[in-house]
C-alpha cells in the first residue's frame, strides 16, 4: 500500500530531551515536507525536501533539523525541545511539484 | 508572500442542500490550488487541484471547485452535502516554479445536519 509512515504517533517527553520523528514513504516521490498543526493557525510548513540532500527552510523552522539522506526517509530532529512545540505534526510527500501530497497520520508531541 | 484565506470557521449545512467552502489566495505568480480534507484523528487527505484550464474542477467524493482568478478564489462545492461529509477542510496554494514552499488556510470545520 502506497503511504507516508510516521514514528511514533503519541510522544511526551520533557523540555531539552532531544528526539526525532521518523518520516518514511514507499512512493518515490521526490519532495517531502514537515508541518505542524494548531488550533486556529491551520497548518504551518517547517522544513521541505526537493530530493536527496537538498532541504530548505519553511515558515517555522527555528528549533527544528532535518535530514534527507535517502529519498524514502525525511526524519525530523528537536534537538532541545520546548514547550511551544508542543502540537501535532505530519509528514507530508508528492512526485511532482502540480501534485497534491499525501500524508501521514500525524505525531501528536507534547513537551512538558 | 503568498497567503491563502478561509473566512469560516465553521460551516453549517442541512444534508442533501448543497454546501460551499470559501478560499481566497494571494501569490505572485501563478498558483496551483488544493483542497484537502481532515477527519477526527487522521492525517489530511487530497481531494482536488487547479493547475490550469478548466475553471471548474471535479474531485473525489463528488466534490467539485471553482477557480475565479480575477477574485483570486478557489471555493469548494458539493450539490448535496452528506452527514458524512461532515470533517475540516483546508485550502492550499502553491505557486508555480515556487517548489515546495505549500501555503496552507486555517481550515473551515464542515458540519452537516442531519
Amino acid at each position: 500500500e502506497a503511504q507516508v509512515t510516521q514514528n511514533p504517533r503519541y510522544l511526551i517527553t520533557v523540555t531539552g530531551k532531544k528526539l526525532t520523528v521518523t518520516c518514511s514513504q514507499n512512493m518515490n516521490h521526490e519532495y517531502m515536507s514537515w508541518y505542524r498543526q494548531d488550533p486556529g493557525l491551520g497548518l504551518r510548513q517547517i522544513y521541505y525536501s526537493m530530493n536527496v540532500e537538498v532541504t530548505d527552510k519553511g515558515d517555522v523552522p527555528e528549533g527544528y533539523k532535518v535530514s534527507r539522506k535517502e529519498k524514502r526517509n525525511f526524519p525530523l530532529i528537536l534537538e532541545s525541545p520546548s514547550p511551544n512545540q508542543t502540537s501535532l505534526y505530519f509528514c507530508a510527500s508528492s512526485p511532482r511539484a502540480n501534485y497534491g501530497y499525501t500524508f501521514g497520520s500525524g505525531t501528536r508531541l507534547t513537551v512538558v | 508572500a503568498q497567503s491563502v484565506a478561509q473566512p469560516e470557521d465553521q460551516v453549517n449545512v442541512a444534508e442533501g442542500n448543497p454546501l460551499t467552502v470559501k478560499c481566497t489566495y494571494s501569490v505572485s505568480g501563478n498558483p496551483y490550488l488544493f483542497w484537502y480534507v481532515q477527519y477526527p484523528n487522521r492525517g489530511l487527505q487530497f481531494l482536488l487541484k487547479y493547475i490550469t484550464g478548466d475553471n471548474l474542477v471535479k474531485g473525489s467524493y463528488g466534490f467539485e471547485a471553482e477557480f475565479n482568478k480575477s477574485q483570486t478564489s478557489f471555493h469548494l462545492k458539493k450539490p448535496s452535502a452528506l452527514v458524512s461529509d461532515s470533517a475540516l477542510y483546508f485550502c492550499a496554494v502553491r505557486v508555480h516554479g515556487g517548489y515546495q514552499k505549500v501555503t496552507f488556510g486555517t481550515g473551515t470545520k464542515l458540519q452537516v445536519i442531519p
